[in-house]
């Protein structure tokens, strides 16, 4: 069945380590998100992508870094200049980004971070 | 530049008690798009509704029902004969008609008590 999957579902990195986050869907949408939750927190957005080879910076890129070589996938590095990167990473699609239909966007299950 | 504030951080009901989330936001635009979601303690968000803001019809879904006043800028939340189950965290988020941000409000955690 349809959906979108992320792994690991914890993670844990050691200071001064690259790390990367795995978001896959197979929902043929064209719209994928990465969104950092801390604890007590509303959802901010990292990095967008709208259509394969193509990414935009969210509200708090900075430290994150993401590729978009395939339509099914979106990962997210979290890189060591990240200053704070202990958090909840949620990984999200939508179909398009024009008209009613595209706005849903649908979630996967995160991965929680944290960082020794 | 878009708002929504949830100035409710937490609400604690025993079963069957109704309880209703409240949602203001901000906006410029004419044109736009209101959500909720709930947030299980699992940690998947779960789409719940989406509001045009053309339309002002209020909608019900079983126990879920949403109030939508424009002239306000709010987007109420009311759950009807709470369950244990619907403990969880719920956001409301907004969305301009163009580009695909979604700036959410804070969150209210409900918490149902047996």
């Amino acid at each position: 069945d349809g959906g979108i999957t992320q792994s690991p579902k914890y993670l844990f990195r050691k200071e001064g380590q690259n790390v990367t986050l795995s978001c896959e869907q197979n929902l043929n949408h064209d719209a994928m998100y990465w969104y950092r939750q801390d604890p007590g927190q509303g959802l901010r957005l990292i990095y967008y992508s709208q259509i394969v080879n193509d990414f935009q910076k969210g509200d708090i890129a900075e430290g994150y870094s993401v590729s978009r070589e395939k339509k099914e996938s979106f990962p997210l590095t979290v890189t060591s200049a990240q200053k704070n990167p202990t958090a909840f990473y949620l990984c999200a699609s939508s179909v398009g980004t024009s008209g009613s239909k595209g706005n849903e966007q649908f979630f996967g299950p995160g991965t929680r971070l944290t960082v020794l | 530049a878009q708002k929504v504030t949830q100035a409710q951080t937490e609400i604690s009901v025993v079963e069957k008690e109704d309880v209703t989330l409240d949602c203001v936001y901000e906006t410029r635009d004419t044109t736009y798009y209101l959500f909720w979601y709930k947030q299980p303690p699992s940690g998947e968000l779960v789409f719940l509704i989406r509001r045009n803001s053309f339309d002002e019809q209020n909608e019900i879904s079983g126990r879920y029902s949403w109030n939508f006043q424009k002239s306000t800028s709010s987007f109420n939340f009311t759950i009807t004969a709470s369950q244990v189950v619907d403990s969880a965290v719920y956001f409301c988020a907004l969305k301009r008609a163009a580009g695909n941000k979604l700036t959410f409000g804070g969150g209210t955690r409900v918490l149902v008590k047996p």
